[in-house]
């Protein structure tokens, strides 16, 4: 079936640095793409989401980049801060039924 | 203050021993989803509702079941429970202002 997968299931960082995070997703009629962190023990946070007729948008900290050509998604956060460490979804929402599907997830360590 | 509020936080029921989840939502919102999360996982949808019409995921056991008797509150209820439902279950509905959804902070249940 359709589903959403990311590259890498954990990534380290120095505080400070930029951090990558990707996705790539198999099913090219979804509508919408959904950035989410999620810390230990909690539920999922809405980081950023962009919409299939963008290829970029920006927030605070956090650029998503959308490749459809390519079918892959990425998350760029900007200095990165220990704050930032959790584990990060890709989701996309299908656009039959407005479902959102998760991809595995990548865990991201920030190193002070 | 929380949008989407799950009770308990933690549970831990006898393997076979029926237990219920609660979830409520504040946003008077007409959907509403229940995921299963288990360790290292990510989400996965059980089933949801829009408005008092239940959609079942094909895949979700029918062990689990669902109520929800007005627009604000949902449950979900496991019949007899196994070791394999220990897992994180996290309610969701539609968000406002972004395409994702908001979750609340989940009820990490534990069969022994």
């Amino acid at each position: 079936g359709e589903s959403v997968g990311l590259h890498l299931p954990t990534l380290s960082v120095q505080e400070g640095d930029n951090s990558i995070i990707n996705c790539a997703y198999s099913n090219s009629a979804s509508d919408y793409f959904i950035w989410y962190k999620q810390e230990s023990g909690k539920g999922p946070q809405f980081i950023i989401d962009i919409r299939s007729n963008m290829d970029k948008r920006q927030g605070q900290r956090v650029t998503v980049l959308l490749n459809k050509t390519v079918k892959h998604l990425s998350l760029q956060i900007a200095a990165t801060q220990p704050g930032d460490s959790a584990v990060y979804f890709c989701a996309e929402k299908d656009n039959q039924g407005g479902k959102l599907i998760f991809g595995q997830g990548t865990e991201l360590s920030v190193k002070p | 203050d929380a949008m989407v509020i799950q009770n308990p936080r933690y549970q831990v029921t006898q393997f076979g021993k029926p237990v219920t989840l609660s979830c409520s939502q504040t946003l008077n919102h007409n959907v509403m989803y229940w995921y299963q999360q288990k360790s290292s996982q990510a989400p996965k949808l059980l089933f949801h509702y829009y408005d008092k019409d239940f959609n079942n995921e094909a895949d979700t056991p029918d062990n689990f079941q669902s109520r929800r008797p007005n627009t604000s509150f949902c449950f979900l209820d496991i019949r007899s429970p196994g070791l394999g439902d220990t897992a994180m279950y996290l309610c969701a509905t539609s968000s406002t202002g972004s395409y994702g959804y908001t979750f609340g902070s989940g009820t990490r249940l534990t069969v022994v």
